[in-house]
């Protein structure tokens, strides 16, 4: 199991780009990388996935480095309402794949 | 709303009574999964389907929890003798096959307290 090693917690303040760092050294050929997001009380809701080099979709960019050894979610200029629990999976099969605990951002204003 | 429900939202029990939850995903979605999210950890997988097929079962899933999707639509989750470290979230999502991989639609999770 390809396993995610994520900051517990980051803080920042509105309006600032706040990048998120996940290592996950064991990564496999066929595993892809996918960043969730939970509120409390909340589902987590997918955010965006990447296999290699750049992703960007309206919500966030993922960078993945040619080794595909980490990945780091970018959030462009972010708002009170980006406050929740960011999750970093690998993974190509659904039993294969682990949350962890998360980066519990916190967005100050 | 992400169009996938859990009924009920919230279960109070005693120990030792069976408990069942349903779950009724996204309509043309073929694959559903069922987590167990205790409070500051992530989802823990537990089981996943197929159509009606369970596909896995995770070491997790002790012989007391059963899982059903019946005619590959909604889900049940059935707890037997339940106990007190039963208590948690359970959350269910669903996706399409062939799709994005690992886009799952998540629930808004059955709570469940075990007294």
């Amino acid at each position: 199991l390809a396993k995610t090693t994520q900051p517990i917690s980051m803080d920042s303040y509105e309006g600032q780009e706040v990048n998120i760092t996940c290592s996950h050294n064991n990564i496999a050929t066929n595993d892809y990388i996918t960043w969730y997001q939970q509120f409390p009380s909340q589902g987590p809701r997918f955010i965006i996935q990447g296999y290699k080099t750049k992703v960007t979709n309206e919500v966030a960019s993922l960078f993945i480095p040619a080794d595909r050894k980490s990945s780091t979610l970018s959030l462009p200029r972010v708002s009170l309402s980006d406050t929740a629990v960011y999750y970093c999976l690998v993974g190509d099969i659904p039993d294969k794949i682990i949350f962890g605990k998360g980066t519990r951002l916190h967005i100050l204003p | 709303d992400t169009g996938v429900s859990q009924d009920p939202r919230h279960k109070i029990t005693k120990r030792g009574q069976n408990v069942t939850f349903r779950c009724d995903p996204i309509s043309e979605h073929n694959r559903l999964y069922w987590y167990r999210q205790t409070l500051g950890q992530g989802p823990e997988f537990l089981t996943y389907f197929q159509n009606e097929a369970q596909l896995e079962k995770s070491r997790l899933l002790s012989d007391r929890f059963s899982a059903e999707r019946p005619k590959g639509s909604f889900s049940t989750l059935e707890i037997q003798r339940t106990e007190q470290g039963d208590s948690a979230m359970y959350l269910c999502a669903s996706s399409l096959l062939g799709q994005i991989y690992n886009e799952q639609f998540f629930g808004p999770g059955t709570r469940l307290t075990v007294l």
